[in-house]
C-alpha cells in the first residue's frame, strides 16, 4: 500500500539554525499538508499546500516557516531560524484530489529536537 | 471545523468490543465524520469516515445516529494493538482538518 514518506525520522539542530524537513507525499496525491505535535500534546494543524501555493496556514505558521514542492515528488516544511518551543514532531500528510471527505494519509514524522 | 466531544480516555478488555462514542451537536449538513488514530510514536492513521449512513471496513465500523448529532466508532474485537488515541473530526470537503484531544483507548489483556 502506498505511504507517505519522511525524512530523516530524527533531527536535531541548534538554536537559530534554518532546518529542512522532508516528505514523499503519496504519488497521485494533489493535496499536502504540514502537523506538529509537541509531547504530550494535540496534533496541530500548520498549513495546506495545493497546485503550488499555499491554501489554508494557521496562526503558527508565521513568516518562520515556508513550505516548497521543489519537484513533482517531495513536499518540504523550512523553518528559517528555529526556537527552543519548534521542538516537535512534525507530521506530513497527503491526500487525493477526487471525492469529497477523502481522508489523508500521514507519515510517522520527524521528531525535531532544538538546542 | 465544528466541535466534537470525546471522552479523555476508555479502557478496554482484549477480544471485546468497544464503542467510543462522539458528540458533534453542531454538525452542518455538509460535514464528514472522519475518525483517525494515532499509535504511539507514529503519525494518525485514518480509520474510517462518514455522511449519514452507518460505514464499515476492515477496521471498524461507524454508526451515526439519525439526527447526526453523535457518531459511534465501533471495534469489533480489541486487540493490544488497537491501544491508542482515537480522534473524531468533523471535516467540511473545502476544509482542513482540526485535531482535538481525542480518547485514550486501553486496551487490557
Amino acid at each position: 500500500e502506498p505511504e507517505v514518506t519522511q525524512t530523516p525520522s530524527h533531527q536535531v539542530t541548534q538554536m537559530g539554525q534554518e532546518v529542512i524537513l522532508r516528505c514523499v507525499p503519496i504519488s497521485n496525491h494533489l493535496y499536502f499538508y504540514w502537523y506538529r505535535q509537541i509531547l504530550g500534546q494535540k496534533v496541530e494543524f500548520l498549513v495546506s499546500f495545493y497546485n503550488n501555493e499555499i491554501s489554508e496556514k494557521s496562526e503558527i505558521f508565521d513568516d518562520q516557516f515556508s513550505v516548497e514542492r521543489p519537484d513533482g515528488s517531495n513536499f518540504t516544511l523550512k523553518i528559517r531560524s528555529t526556537k527552543l518551543e519548534d521542538s516537535a514532531m512534525y507530521f506530513c500528510a497527503s491526500r487525493d484530489r477526487t471525492g469529497l471527505g477523502q481522508p489523508q494519509h500521514f507519515g510517522d514524522g520527524t521528531r525535531l529536537s532544538i538546542l | 471545523d465544528a466541535k466534537t466531544t470525546q471522552p479523555n480516555s476508555m479502557e478496554s478488555n482484549e477480544e471485546e468490543p468497544v464503542h467510543l462514542p462522539c458528540n458533534h451537536s453542531t454538525i452542518s449538513g455538509t460535514d464528514y465524520i472522519h475518525w483517525y488514530r494515532q499509535l504511539p510514536s507514529q503519525g494518525p492513521e485514518y480509520v474510517i469516515h462518514g455522511l449519514t449512513s452507518n460505514v464499515n471496513n476492515r477496521m471498524a465500523s461507524l454508526a451515526i445516529a439519525e439526527d447526526r448529532k453523535s457518531s459511534t466508532l465501533i471495534l469489533h474485537r480489541a486487540t493490544l494493538r488497537d491501544a491508542a488515541v482515537y480522534y473524531c473530526i468533523l471535516r467540511d470537503p473545502n476544509n482542513d482538518m482540526r485535531f482535538g484531544a481525542g480518547t485514550r483507548l486501553t486496551v487490557k489483556p
